[in-house]
C-alpha cells in the first residue's frame, strides 16, 4: 500500500514564529487531509487538498501531487496550535485513508 | 464541529469484556469509516460501511465486528477484549464511498481502556 512519511517528527517553536511540516508519500493520491489532533485528542479538520494550494487564516497547505509531497504552514504560531499534525492520504481504488506518523508541534509562550 | 457523533467518550472495562461503540454520521453521509489509534501502531483503518453494507476492510481483529443500520448509525463491537484493545477509536463519515470524491470528517473519537 502507499507509504506516508512526515517530516519533522517533532517541531519546538516560540510562539509567533512560522514553521513548515512536510508529508511525502510514494504514490499518486486522489485525496489528501492534513489533521491537527489537539491536546484532548479530537482530530480537527485542517484541510483537505489533494492538488494546488489553500488558505485558511494563518494556516495554508500547498499539494504538487506529480512531485508526491504536500507542505503545510502554520504564521505566527500560538500556543493553541500545539499538538500534532497528520497527513492523510487515499490513493487509488482505497476507500480509506492512511495516515503518517504525525509531527509533534509545541509551541512555548 | 465536524457534526459526527461518537458515544461514549470514554470506556474503561476489565479483559475479557465486550463493548459497544456508537457512531452517527454527519446529515447527508452515506460512508462511515472506523480507525483505531494505539500508541503503537498510529492511526490505523479497521473497516467502512456505505449505505448499509460493508465496503472494505482494513486491520481489524476478528473478535471485532461492525454494522450500520438503516438509519445509517454504526456500531463497533469489540469482544473478547485484551490489554492490546485499549486505543482511541475514531469514526468518520463522508457522503461517498469514495475516498477521493470528498473529505472524511472525523469524531472525537471514544477511548477506551483495557485494566
Amino acid at each position: 500500500g502507499i507509504q506516508v512519511e512526515q517530516s519533522p517528527p517533532d517541531l519546538i517553536l516560540q510562539e509567533g514564529a512560522n514553521s513548515t511540516l512536510r508529508c511525502n508519500f510514494s504514490d499518486s493520491v486522489n485525496n489528501l487531509q492534513w489533521f491537527h489532533q489537539n491536546p484532548w485528542g479530537q482530530l480537527i479538520n485542517l484541510f483537505y487538498i489533494p492538488s494546488g494550494t489553500k488558505q485558511n487564516g494563518r494556516l495554508s497547505a500547498t499539494t504538487v501531487a506529480t512531485e508526491r509531497y504536500s507542505l503545510l504552514y502554520i504564521s505566527s504560531s500560538q500556543t493553541t496550535d500545539s499538538g500534532v499534525y497528520f497527513c492523510a492520504v487515499g490513493s487509488g481504488s482505497a476507500r480509506q485513508l492512511t495516515f503518517g506518523s504525525g509531527t509533534q508541534l509545541t509551541v512555548l509562550p | 464541529d465536524s457534526g459526527v457523533t461518537q458515544t461514549p467518550k470514554h470506556l474503561i472495562t476489565a479483559t475479557g469484556q465486550r463493548v459497544t461503540l456508537r457512531c452517527s454520521p454527519r446529515s447527508g453521509d452515506l460512508s462511515v469509516y472506523w480507525y483505531q489509534q494505539s500508541l503503537d501502531q498510529g492511526l490505523q483503518f479497521l473497516i467502512q460501511y456505505y449505505n448499509g453494507e460493508e465496503r472494505a476492510k482494513g486491520n481489524i481483529l476478528e473478535r471485532f465486528s461492525a454494522q450500520q443500520f438503516p438509519d445509517l448509525h454504526s456500531e463497533l463491537n469489540l469482544s473478547s477484549l485484551e490489554l492490546g484493545d485499549s486505543a482511541l477509536y475514531f469514526c468518520a463519515s463522508s457522503p461517498s464511498g469514495q475516498v477521493g470524491v470528498s473529505p472524511q470528517h472525523f469524531g472525537d473519537g471514544t477511548r477506551l481502556s483495557i485494566l
